[in-house]
């Protein structure tokens, strides 16, 4: 059974670098093609996809954050990992990860999400 | 970035109806499309991905058509457990894009 579970800090402070850990189970990221992706979602707005990291090691960040985002994976290949640097009151959301088969690819497997709020 | 316009933005529709969403690209995706439900306070849920495949588990009242540039999803006799937002994602053209979401509520 795939389970994803992510985790962080609740809430933080404007300019602080926000930290987030993806765990999951029932698949390994050192399988040929896997992929977990980071997609977030301010409250009542849509879905949009951030970065994400390969069974191979290879990391794809979205263009329009790819400055302030690290993409990151533990050597046991259990968890993912998601730094943001200098948040600000846009980047309060829920955020997601995510498998899929391909860089390229539909998400068939969500984790339940973890609310990040920043305020002063 | 490819630009996922979907439509409408909500909709209302009574129990047994047949509903239509759709979700145009600003270029063509190749029918690499899918479609997700979301229910408040839970994470998005795939129904359909390469434009018209079923995922496991998933009604056979949801189905999904197009090509090209125009997609849409068709939810047959609607049930109470389908209000939910939907959102169509492009994946031939990186990043991958979300659609705006369309809410259906009951009539």
């Amino acid at each position: 059974q795939v389970t994803l579970k992510e985790s962080g800090p609740g809430m933080l402070q404007p300019s602080k670098t926000l930290s987030l850990t993806c765990s999951f189970s029932g698949f390994s990221l050192s399988t040929s093609g896997m992929v977990v992706s980071w997609i977030r979602q301010p409250s009542g707005k849509s879905l949009e996809w951030l970065a994400a990291i390969d069974w191979d090691g290879d990391k794809y960040y979205n263009p329009s954050l790819k400055s302030r985002l690290t993409v990151s994976k533990d050597t046991s290949n259990t968890q993912v990992f998601l730094k943001i640097t200098s948040v600000d009151i846009a980047d309060t959301a829920t955020y997601y990860c995510a498998r899929s088969l391909t860089i390229a690819a539909w998400f068939a497997y969500w984790g339940q999400g973890t609310l990040v709020t920043v305020s002063s | 970035d490819i630009r996922m316009t979907q439509s409408p933005a909500s909709l209302s529709a009574s129990l047994g109806e047949t509903v239509n969403i759709e979700c145009l690209a600003s270029e063509d995706i190749y029918s690499d499309l899918a479609w997700y439900q979301q229910k408040p306070g839970k994470s998005p849920q795939l129904l359909i991905y390469n434009a018209n495949s079923l995922q496991n588990g998933v009604p056979s009242r949801f189905s999904g058509s197009g090509s090209g540039t125009q997609y849409s999803l068709k939810i047959n006799s609607l049930q109470s457990e389908d209000v939910a937002t939907y959102f169509c994602q492009q994946y031939n053209n990186y990043p991958n894009t979300f659609g705006a979401g369309t809410k259906l509520e009951l009539k």
